[in-house]
């Protein structure tokens, strides 16, 4: 069965600093990566996605992340941290046979000025 | 519609009532999921459908839940004999398929189901 671990609840950045949020999966075969993000009373929104290719994934708002099949984790970076930024990030995985997605347990991003 | 469209946005029940929770996907999306948002229990996976396949129940949490989707369209959730620890947001996402972009859900806003 499919899984992804979230190991950190909250994250906390400086704005301007380097931010990374964790994940990492577990699935039979090559997977299928995600992340979404809620902003404070907004609904989950996707952020970028991962099926093959390049490891580095760019996606919206100027985040990016990395897909490492050995140590099967797909960390959330961003190079430089805003305020704005602050919401709760779900990663997500989908085995390539298709099917539910699962999702994470959230980590709560909180990025001060 | 523009989204997925969920009613209503707030449910207040007694314990014991069944309540039913209504999911519009966008038009064209052949696959529809449900899943409940509980403070600290993240995003939890309830049940699955994608276009005339038979759906994906494996995260219903006992057998007071069900799911229905009409037409390959509208969905309903139907909690029976409703309990406090059923108390969290319910959302309804939808996507295209699995092909290409069909991979990116759409989320509804939810509904925020309270049971006294």
């Amino acid at each position: 069965a499919q899984s992804v671990a979230q190991p950190e609840d909250q994250v906390n950045v400086a704005e301007g600093n380097p931010l990374t949020v964790k994940c990492t999966y577990s699935v039979s075969g090559n997977p299928y990566l995600f992340w979404y993000v809620q902003y404070p009373n907004r609904g989950l929104q996707f952020l970028l996605k991962y099926i093959t290719g390049d490891n580095l994934v760019k996606g919206s708002y100027g985040f990016e992340a990395e897909f490492n099949k050995s140590q099967t984790s797909f960390h959330l970076k961003k190079p430089s941290a805003l305020v704005s930024d602050s919401a709760l990030y779900f990663c997500a995985v989908r085995g390539l046979q298709g099917g539910k997605l699962i999702f994470g347990q959230g980590t709560e991003l909180s990025v001060k000025p | 519609g523009a989204g997925v469209s969920q009613s209503p946005s707030n449910k207040v029940t007694e314990k014991g009532k069944d309540v039913e929770l209504r999911c519009d996907p966008i038009s064209g999306h052949t696959a529809l999921y449900w899943y409940r948002q509980s403070l600290g229990q993240g995003l939890e996976f309830l049940i699955y459908f994608q276009g005339n396949s038979a759906p994906d129940k494996s995260g219903l949490p006992s057998d007071r839940f069900s799911a229905e989707r009409t037409g390959g369209s509208v969905s309903t959730l139907t909690i029976q004999r409703t309990q406090q620890e059923d108390s969290a947001v319910y959302l309804c996402a939808s996507s295209l398929g699995l092909s290409g972009d069909g991979e990116k859900l759409f989320f509804g806003s939810g509904t925020q189901l309270s049971v006294l």
